[in-house]
């Protein structure tokens, strides 16, 4: 089936710095990849649609300055949360939408801001 | 707005018990519900889907029905294995999304123990 990676699988880092995660289909490609967080013991929520070659759709309440997403290629979707702070700490799980229309999803990656 | 709520667990069983994972859903269209699967350290898997009212989805033992008029899709599987154990999630497909959009349950964590 299709193959869907994320990296790093779990990041740690000081309070105020950036945090890239990045997406890939490894044997699909995708022109939309979706991302979502997930708080302990919560749903996932959709954070964003990402769309290759154009700018992403952000969920309301999600801020596009400190949320960067950028599809670049129809097989990588990156997010890089800047200036992160403890209250960024969470789950980040992307997925990217084959055709005909499924998504599949990667393993997540777990921040952790000090 | 659209809502998936499931039932809390965590849900113990014994092998080869009878399972039941309830699941009610709202909706102002006609969506498409699905389970996902979560084993421990991997991403979220398709289980099974159903794309309009008494559609059945079975896949693996599993199996659910679209129930339009009580607004469910309970998840069942008549003899569970100590390797279903995992986090499983309820969604619907967001009918007015043009990018089937999911929303998620909170999710039911499974142990079958031996």
């Amino acid at each position: 089936g299709a193959v869907v990676s994320q990296h790093p699988s779990w990041v740690i880092c000081k309070s105020g710095t950036s945090v890239k995660i990045e997406c890939r289909s490894l044997d699909f490609q995708a022109t939309t990849m979706f991302w979502y967080r997930q708080f302990p013991k919560q749903s996932l929520m959709l954070m964003a649609t990402s769309n290759e070659g154009s700018k992403a759709t952000y969920e309301q309440g999600v801020e596009k300055d400190k949320f960067l997403i950028n599809h670049a290629s129809l097989t990588l979707s990156t997010l890089t949360v800047t200036s992160a702070h403890p209250e960024d700490s969470s789950f980040y799980i992307c997925s990217a939408r084959a055709t005909p229309p499924t998504q599949y999803f990667g393993p997540g990656t777990r921040l952790l801001v000090l | 707005g659209d809502s998936v709520t499931q039932m809390e667990g965590p849900v113990t069983l014994s092998e080869e018990a009878f399972l039941t994972i309830n699941c009610t859903y709202t909706a102002t269209g006609y969506p498409s519900l699905f389970w996902y699967v979560q084993y421990p350290g991997e991403g979220l898997q398709l289980l099974l889907k159903a794309t309009k009212a008494d559609d059945k989805g079975s896949n693996k033992g599993f199996e659910a029905t679209y129930r339009k008029e009580t607004t469910s899709f309970h998840l069942e599987k008549g003899s569970v294995q100590v390797s279903d154990s995992a986090v499983y999630f309820c969604a619907l497909s967001d009918p007015k999304g043009s990018q089937g959009n999911l929303i998620f349950g909170k999710g039911t964590k499974l142990s079958v123990k031996p």
